[in-house]
């Protein structure tokens, strides 16, 4: 069993609705959660990050961590034709170094 | 400003041979991780530097080795090439040390190189 859980999709929503994107993991040490966002042919960029447990909002992205449960998330609201691309989640139990464990990454489509 | 630039972009090697990377950080940013992405196992930590030490290795085989120079820049060398190390190979720079994203030390990423192993 992987350390973090995400499903690869393909995810396909039309412009305007909600999307919603999650990750599982087994390890109860993380703590930092992060959510990046990868385009086609380029590299990843931070889109989100949160600290333990809680909820943290940056214009239409939400991120949901949920330790109890060992579950995150990811809400886009009023997607866009833009917000096509692969979505990862990761998390580290450190602060201290980049060693952290990635999800799979979902694929999301926003049809206009 | 430039990005993190990465050469070469695309590579073929074929089994056996050995590989070298190459990564420049954004102009002031000290610290640069090397990641390798592949569609089986993701994208999965290799290394970190900061100010030409390594800080961390990942759970990959000596065979994967790297350093970086006085000026950030990073290389990354890959001996004895398998099948199995065919993947996009990604540079990150942060002007700091430690995890991207904490207290403002934001990490970019290069474009990557695509490595194919024959």
């Amino acid at each position: 069993q992987k350390e973090v859980e995400q499903d690869p999709g393909p995810l396909s929503v039309p412009e305007g609705a909600i999307v919603s994107l999650n990750c599982t993991y087994s390890n109860s040490a993380f703590q930092y959660f992060m959510w990046y966002r990868q385009y086609s042919r380029k590299g990843p960029e931070l889109l989100m990050y949160t600290y333990s447990s809680g909820n943290k909002e940056d214009g239409r992205f939400t991120a949901q961590v949920d330790k109890s449960s060992k579950y995150i998330s990811l809400f886009i609201r009023d997607s866009q034709p833009s917000d096509s691309a692969t979505y990862l989640c990761a998390m580290s139990w450190t602060y201290n170094n980049n060693d952290m464990r990635f999800g799979a990454g979902t694929r999301l489509t926003v049809k206009p | 400003k430039a990005g993190v630039t990465q050469t070469p972009r695309y590579l073929i090697k074929t089994r056996g041979q050995q590989v070298t990377l190459s990564c420049s950080p954004i102009s002031g940013h000290r610290s640069v991780s090397w990641y390798q992405q592949t569609p089986g196992q993701g994208l999965q930590f290799l290394f970190e530097y900061f100010s030409e030490t390594q800080r961390n290795k990942g759970n990959f085989p000596g065979r994967f080795s790297g350093r970086q120079f006085s000026n950030s820049r990073s290389e990354m060398n890959v001996s004895t090439l398998e099948l199995g190390d065919s993947a996009l190979y990604l540079c990150a720079s942060s002007l700091a040390e430690g995890l991207a994203g904490v207290k403002g030390n934001e990490q970019f990423f290069g474009p990557g190189t695509r490595l194919t192993v024959l």
